[in-house]
């Protein structure tokens, strides 16, 4: 089945340590996204990747880091400098612009991964 | 910056009607109107997408009104099963476009 998979679901790290969350996508999406998501709160964008080995920082990028090597794949780092990282950490991808007038496409979500940082 | 405002909570009964409006000011000529519904510790799923007028699909309706400053989503008679929190999307996601969410509307449906 074509989707989005965030691993693992949940994560736990000590203070101090940097911490890798995974996301894949087999929709051959050209654009993916991170959002965080803190308890009660609505879904704040961290990083946007329009196109593989390019990405912009959304609302709140300090703290973190990504990379786009591969189409499929765009990890987000939590670094140490992120001062509050426990949250929820979702994930998501939308199809690429054929061009022309504006087209209705929908944006695909993982499951998330809950970051807990003790 | 887009700024996009909902009603931080609702409060219905099943079978009833309900509108969830989204105020999106700043919207651009080519951003399109997503809705999504989310579950505690789950992904946002799709509920409905328009750029003008009315759109309707098996679940919803979605009303734009002309200038397109804000939106209603309208979901007909709901049930304890609706109980989530919905948000309002504003972006020409067709260009890889920065995703910006509403607030967020939690939405409590009793019996």
């Amino acid at each position: 089945d074509g989707g989005i998979t965030q691993s693992p679901k949940y994560l736990f790290r000590k203070e101090g340590q940097n911490v890798t969350l995974s996301c894949e996508q087999n929709l051959n999406h050209d654009a993916m996204y991170w959002y965080r998501q803190d308890p009660g709160q609505g879904l704040r964008l961290i990083y946007y990747s329009q196109i593989v080995n390019d990405f912009q920082k959304g609302d709140i990028a300090e703290g973190y880091s990504v990379s786009r090597e591969k189409k499929e794949s765009f990890p987000l780092t939590v670094t140490s400098a992120q001062k509050n990282p426990t949250a929820f950490y979702l994930c998501a991808s939308s199809p690429p612009w054929a061009g022309g007038p504006p087209t209705a496409t929908e944006a695909f979500f993982g499951q998330g991964t809950r970051l807990t940082v003790v | 910056l887009a700024k996009i405002t909902q009603p931080i909570s609702m409060d219905s009964y099943e079978g009833q009607e309900v509108n969830i409006t989204c105020s999106h000011n700043n919207i651009a000529t080519n951003d399109y109107i997503t809705w999504y519904q989310q579950f505690p510790s789950q992904g946002p799923r799709f509920i409905i997408q328009g750029y003008k007028t009315k759109v309707t699909n098996e679940v919803a309706s979605l009303f734009i009104p002309a200038d397109r400053k804000s939106s209603t989503l309208s979901l007909p008679r709901v049930s304890l099963s609706d109980t989530a929190v919905y948000y309002c999307l504003v972006a020409y996601t067709g260009g890889g476009n920065k995703l910006t969410f509403g607030t967020g509307t939690q939405l409590k449906v009793e019996l």
